[in-house]
C-alpha cells in the first residue's frame, strides 16, 4: 500500500540555520510528491511538486527538495530559515496522475531567534 | 493558482445537528476532493466529488455521515451530518487545475467545525 513517513513530528532550527524536514514515500508506481505548508488556521499551501521530470524540485520561499529513487525519499530543505518559515508542513504522494493524496503525519518547524 | 473559498471560515454547534460546508472554485474544474484534518493531526482524505456522479468515499467515511454534492464543474456542498464532538476538526475541499501533466492539486482555507 502506499504511504508517506515524516521522520520528525517537531523540528527546531535557529534563524538562518539550514533548514531539512525529511520524507520518505512508499508506492508499486512511480509517485508523484508534493510539498505543503499550513500556516496557523490557514489552508495548505503548494511548496513544490515531483512529476518525473528534473529530480531536484525547486519551490517558492526559497524551498527546494530532491527525489532520491534508491532512498525512496523527498526531502525538503532551504539554506538559510526565516521566522516566518514557521508552520506545519506535510509530505504528500499520488501513485502517478492526479488522484487522491496521501499525507504525512506532518511536521511542525519551529525557528527561533 | 486557483482561488478556492469555504464557507463557514468556523462553526460551533450542538451535537446531533448536521452543518453543510460549501466550497467554490474560481475556475472549472473536473476533481474535486473533501479531506478531514483532526486536531493535531494530518489529512484524511473522505472522498472525491466528481461532477455528474456520485461521491466516492474511503474506507471508514459513509454517504449517510457525509453526504456530498457536487451540482456543477465550480461547486461543492459537504455535510457532517447529525454531529458528535469526535467530529470536531477542520474540513478542506481541493481541486485539482492546471493543463495536462502540469496539474496541481489546490486546497481551500478549511472550515474549522468544533461540536459542543
Amino acid at each position: 500500500a502506499q504511504s508517506v513517513t515524516q521522520l520528525g513530528s517537531h523540528v527546531s532550527v535557529s534563524e538562518g540555520a539550514l533548514v531539512l524536514l525529511r520524507c520518505n514515500y512508499s508506492s508499486s508506481v512511480p509517485p508523484y510528491l508534493f510539498w505543503y505548508v499550513q500556516y496557523p488556521n490557514q489552508g495548505l499551501q503548494l511548496l513544490l511538486k515531483y512529476t518525473s521530470a528534473a529530480t531536484l524540485v525547486k519551490g517558492i520561499n526559497g524551498f527546494e527538495a530532491e527525489f532520491k529513487k534508491s532512498e525512496t525519499s523527498f526531502h525538503l530543505t532551504k539554506p538559510s530559515a526565516h521566522m516566518s518559515d514557521a508552520a506545519e508542513y506535510f509530505c504528500a504522494s499520488t501513485s502517478g496522475g492526479y488522484n487522491k493524496l496521501i499525507f504525512g503525519a506532518g511536521t511542525r518547524l519551529a525557528v527561533h531567534p | 493558482s486557483a482561488v478556492i473559498s469555504q464557507k463557514p471560515s468556523r462553526d460551533i454547534c450542538q451535537r446531533g445537528t448536521s452543518l453543510t460546508i460549501q466550497c467554490q472554485v474560481d475556475s472549472q474544474v473536473t476533481m474535486m476532493f473533501w479531506y478531514r484534518q483532526q486536531p493535531g493531526q494530518s489529512l484524511t482524505l473522505i472522498a472525491t466529488a466528481n461532477q455528474g456522479s456520485e461521491a466516492t468515499y474511503e474506507s471508514g467515511f459513509v454517504i449517510d455521515k457525509f453526504p456530498i454534492s457536487r451540482p456543477n464543474l465550480t461547486f461543492s456542498t459537504l455535510t457532517v451530518s447529525n454531529m458528535s464532538p469526535e467530529d470536531s476538526s477542520i474540513y478542506l475541499c481541493s481541486a485539482v487545475l492546471g493543463l495536462a501533466g502540469a496539474e496541481t492539486q489546490y486546497f481551500g482555507p478549511g472550515t474549522r467545525l468544533l461540536v459542543l
